[in-house]
């Protein structure tokens, strides 16, 4: 089975600071993972994914996760925040095929002026 | 952009009710999907749908639940005797290619209470 946890169920930055939202996963098969965002009141829109390949991604709006296979993590950051980027956020894991994706608890990024 | 769209966007019902919630995927593509959110809580997985037949369910899809792709548009759910513990947001979802190589389109969700 495949999980992910999403460690902080509410993150607080100040405008201009380092976002960094953390997600550590458990797969017995190579993992995909990927992070979605979902802005209030809305469907969820994928930020960034990774399959194969580059180990740092990068995503919309100026995000990006690395992938770090020792750590089991696949943490998404961003250098500065914008008040835009107010929104709860997802980690999620596949495992290919047909089968949908397994998804974090979510953490709630607030921006504080 | 094409979007997926979903009606109603919000359902009241009563207990034992039967309800279905409807989702236009984009026009192209092949694999659909239902999650819900309960209130407070993660986005959970029900079901994915590909080439007219389920091709995965959660322990969540019981048989109180069932999909159906009834015209080549429409992708349905169907909950058939709701349940106070069905009150959640229900997300639908298309793809063009398998969910882990081809980004998930949501919809905006339907809100189902159920009192």
């Amino acid at each position: 089975a495949q999980s992910v946890t999403q460690l902080g169920s509410h993150v607080s930055v100040s405008e201009g600071a380092l976002v960094l939202l953390r997600c550590n996963y458990s797969s017995s098969v190579p993992p995909y993972l990927f992070w979605y965002v979902q802005y209030p009141n809305q469907g969820l829109q994928l930020l960034l994914k990774y399959t194969t390949g580059a180990t740092l991604v990068k995503g919309i709006n100026g995000f990006e996760a690395e992938f770090k296979k020792s750590e089991t993590s696949f943490h998404l950051t961003k250098p500065s925040a914008h008040m835009s980027d107010a929104a709860e956020y997802f980690c999620a894991i596949g495992r290919g095929g047909a089968d949908g994706l397994t998804f974090g608890k979510g953490t709630h990024l607030i921006i504080q002026p | 952009e094409p979007e997926v769209t979903q009606t109603p966007s919000h359902q009241v019902t009563q207990m034992g009710q039967e309800v279905i919630l409807r989702c236009v995927p984009i026009s192209n593509h092949l694999y659909f999907y239902w999650y819900r959110q309960i209130l407070g809580q993660k986005v959970e997985f029900l079901v994915s749908f590909y080439n007219n037949e389920i091709s995965e369910k959660s322990e969540i899809f019981d048989d109180q639940f069932s999909v159906e792709r009834p015209d080549g548009s429409n992708f349905t759910l169907k909950i058939r005797s709701t349940k106070l513990e069905d009150s959640a947001m229900y997300f639908c979802a298309s793809s063009d290619r398998e969910a882990v190589n081809s980004p998930l389109h949501f919809g905006n969700g339907t809100r189902l209470t159920v009192t």
